[in-house]
């Protein structure tokens, strides 16, 4: 079965600029979350989706936002992209988005800003 | 803030088992404890889970007390590529809104 897929791996954009991010969960997996990881504030949930819903939401900025689309594919949008705003974004997607239901991470999208 | 405890890092002799300790005290009837672990630059990989009982997979044994305040992942003979941050958090229903913690760096030595 495949992995959670990222794309792009890579990304360099500008201050101010957006960018966009896409993530492909796992088949069959309808929760999508989405985390930051940088060396100073390590792992921060982001938010979650689950068919096509936002669940839970993190502390950022309405900046960040998010989307699931029917085949549980997500998207992440980050706009007037600041120079913070660098570091790795990771999805994870997961069966039931519930308890008994472990996540499992793509290797990310590294994101960094000049 | 994170929901549990684990010391910042650790050192394992390259073929022996590598024991990761937990505290998770404030842990809820209905949350799972997991482990995951992040290898430099790569996603987090999940380990294993448990609610109560001792559970066991290719990868590791995950110990809980009965009281379910505190687990210990054991890697039974860990080798170099287990080096890696190991993350032990807990997680309930109706939504994921995970809290990683700093995690154990675990440095497996030859």
């Amino acid at each position: 079965k495949a992995g959670v897929t990222q794309t792009p791996r890579y990304l360099i954009k500008t201050r101010g600029q957006q960018v966009t991010l896409s993530c492909s969960p796992i088949s069959g997996h309808r929760s999508v979350s989405w985390y930051q990881q940088t060396p100073g504030q390590g792992l921060q949930f982001l938010f979650e989706y689950f068919s096509e819903t936002q669940r839970n939401k993190g502390n950022f900025p309405g900046r960040f936002s998010g989307r699931q689309f029917s085949n549980s594919r997500s998207e992440m949008n980050v706009s007037t992209l600041e120079l913070g705003d660098s570091a790795l974004y990771l999805c994870a997607s997961s069966y039931r988005g519930s308890g008994d239901s472990p996540l499992h991470f793509g290797n990310g999208t590294r994101l960094t800003v000049t | 803030d994170a929901k549990t405890t684990q010391p910042t890092s650790m050192d394992c002799a390259e073929g022996r088992a590598a024991n990761l300790p937990c505290n998770h005290s404030t842990i809820s009837g209905n949350e799972y404890v997991y482990w995951y672990r992040q290898i430099h630059s790569q996603g987090p990989q999940y380990i294993i889970h448990g609610l109560k009982n001792n559970e066991t997979n290719e990868m590791a044994s995950l110990i809980i007390t009965e009281d379910r305040k505190s687990s210990t992942l054991i890697l039974p003979h860990a080798t170099l590529r287990d080096t890696a941050v190991y993350y032990c958090i807990v997680d309930g229903t109706g939504g994921f809104k995970t809290i990683f913690g700093a995690g154990t760096r675990l440095f497996v030595k030859a």
